[in-house]
């Protein structure tokens, strides 16, 4: 866990803008992951990257975009598309053992 | 019908108190399980993995059930610090490697 970094910790949006998500990572896993959670419910999969320069939809990617041009890192745009976006929003990484492991998240406001 | 199913509780339960959960899922081909923590407004931490055979550690015991497709999770001589979310993990195997994970089961244990 201490090998996954997230930021902002805090964020605040308003209406009508982009804003981006940072996550990196030193663990040297291939795989990395962003999630939603919101309160009182499960995380629900954003996006998902098995390798450099790939990444594959999840359940809820409308609004949301992402890269992975590094190994160690990658970062989501939540764009105005996303209708409601205030949220708590972690970023995991993984290995062949499917175990993953969590930044610590990045919560986001839209005022 | 979700693919993984928890009560969400919360089970209140005295110190020293041994409290279980279980948690059921819905695609019969998973492979993979797992338990994951997390306390309030932090990330998840992977708590154990649920092997077949069962595994225990310390405190902690995981048990899983192919035929009726269902884990638990069993904690014995409850502490105040074992207050948290306790979430069950699945990798459904659809041809993606990501988690699904449940909603969660809120544990408070009280003095």
């Amino acid at each position: 866990d201490g090998g996954i970094t997230q930021s902002p910790k805090y964020l605040f949006r308003k209406e009508g803008q982009n804003v981006t998500l940072s996550c990196e990572q030193n663990l040297n896993h291939d795989a990395m992951y962003w999630y939603r959670q919101d309160p009182g419910q499960g995380l629900r999969l954003i996006y998902y990257s098995q390798i450099v320069n790939d990444f594959q939809k999840g359940d809820i990617a409308e609004g949301y975009s992402v890269s992975r041009e590094k190994k160690e890192s990658f970062p989501l745009t939540v764009t105005s598309a996303q209708k409601n976006p205030t949220a708590f929003y972690l970023c995991a990484t993984g290995q062949a053992t499917d175990t993953q492991y969590f930044g610590p998240g990045t919560r986001l406001t839209v005022l | 019908r979700k693919e993984v199913e928890q009560d969400p509780g919360p089970f209140n339960v005295p110190e020293g108190a041994t409290v279980a959960f279980n948690c059921t899922y819905s695609n019969s081909a998973s492979q993979s399980f797992f338990w994951y923590r997390q306390d309030c407004r932090k990330e998840p931490k992977l708590l154990m993995s649920v092997y077949s055979s069962g595994n225990e550690d310390g405190r902690f015991t995981a048990q899983l059930n192919r035929a009726s497709q269902y884990i638990s999770l069993l904690i014995r001589d409850s502490k105040l610090s074992d207050s948290a979310t306790y979430l069950c993990v699945v990798n459904p195997l659809t041809g993606r490697r990501a988690l699904t994970f449940g909603s969660g089961t809120r544990l408070q244990v009280q003095p």
